[in-house]
């Protein structure tokens, strides 16, 4: 079955430079959520989109921003990079974002920022 | 903030039931309870989900109080494969998206 497809698997950026990341729902699915894991810690939510809107936002930093298309495939653009940027994204995505409806992830964008 | 509570660390040994428990006393009446895990650095895993009825499938079997103030994830026959975080995670409605929060999860460690 096919699943949430994430690119790319790593990433190396130098401070102050940008990068994009970007998200692969499982086909039909309409809600994308962002996470981000620092090392040792827990995957924090930063934002999530359902057809095409923004539906909620956590501690997304301003310096980052993200929206999703008319294919459902979200991005994930993230500027003025931070040695603390550093950190494994995830994505996940469900069909229509409801409680009773399954999210699954992907494996993941590893950023390196040095 | 997690609305959760689990051990920090559990040792299970392989091939016994590894039974992981988690107490969610503010759940309110329509959130899920859901169960994921992360194998190191991988993508969190979904592995059941619940609101009030107990659930099975091919992975874990998910008890629920009658209060639905707690829950128990029952791995049947654990392996070495089950060594991962497993997070106890209530679904919560809010603005419109039912986003999962994570809390510290519980490590799971099982041995030969």
């Amino acid at each position: 079955a096919a699943g949430v497809i994430q690119s790319p698997r790593h990433l190396i950026k130098e401070k102050r430079e940008t990068a994009t990341l970007k998200c692969y729902p499982i086909p039909r699915h309409d809600t994308v959520y962002w996470y981000q894991q620092g090392p040792g810690q827990d995957p924090q939510f930063l934002i999530s989109f359902y057809e095409k809107m923004q539906s909620d936002k956590g501690s997304i930093p301003d310096r980052f921003s993200a929206q999703q298309f008319s294919d459902y495939h979200s991005e994930l653009n993230m500027s003025s990079l931070e040695l603390g940027d550093s950190a494994l994204y995830f994505c996940a995505s469900s069909y229509e974002g409801r409680g009773d409806t399954e999210a699954f992830f992907g494996q993941g964008t590893r950023l390196t920022v040095v | 903030d997690a609305k959760t509570t689990q051990p920090p660390s559990m040792d299970c040994a392989e091939g016994r039931a590894a039974n992981l428990p988690c107490n969610h006393s503010t759940i309110s009446g329509n959130e899920y309870v859901y169960w994921y895990r992360q194998i190191h650095s991988q993508g969190p895993q979904y592995i059941i989900h619940g609101l009030k009825n107990n659930e099975t499938n091919e992975m874990a079997s998910l008890i629920i109080t009658e209060d639905r103030k707690s829950s128990t994830l029952i791995l049947p026959h654990a392996t070495l494969r089950d060594t991962a975080v497993y997070y106890c995670i209530v679904r919560v409605e809010q603005g419109g998206s039912e986003k999962l929060v994570f809390g510290k999860g519980t490590k799971l460690t099982v041995n030969p």
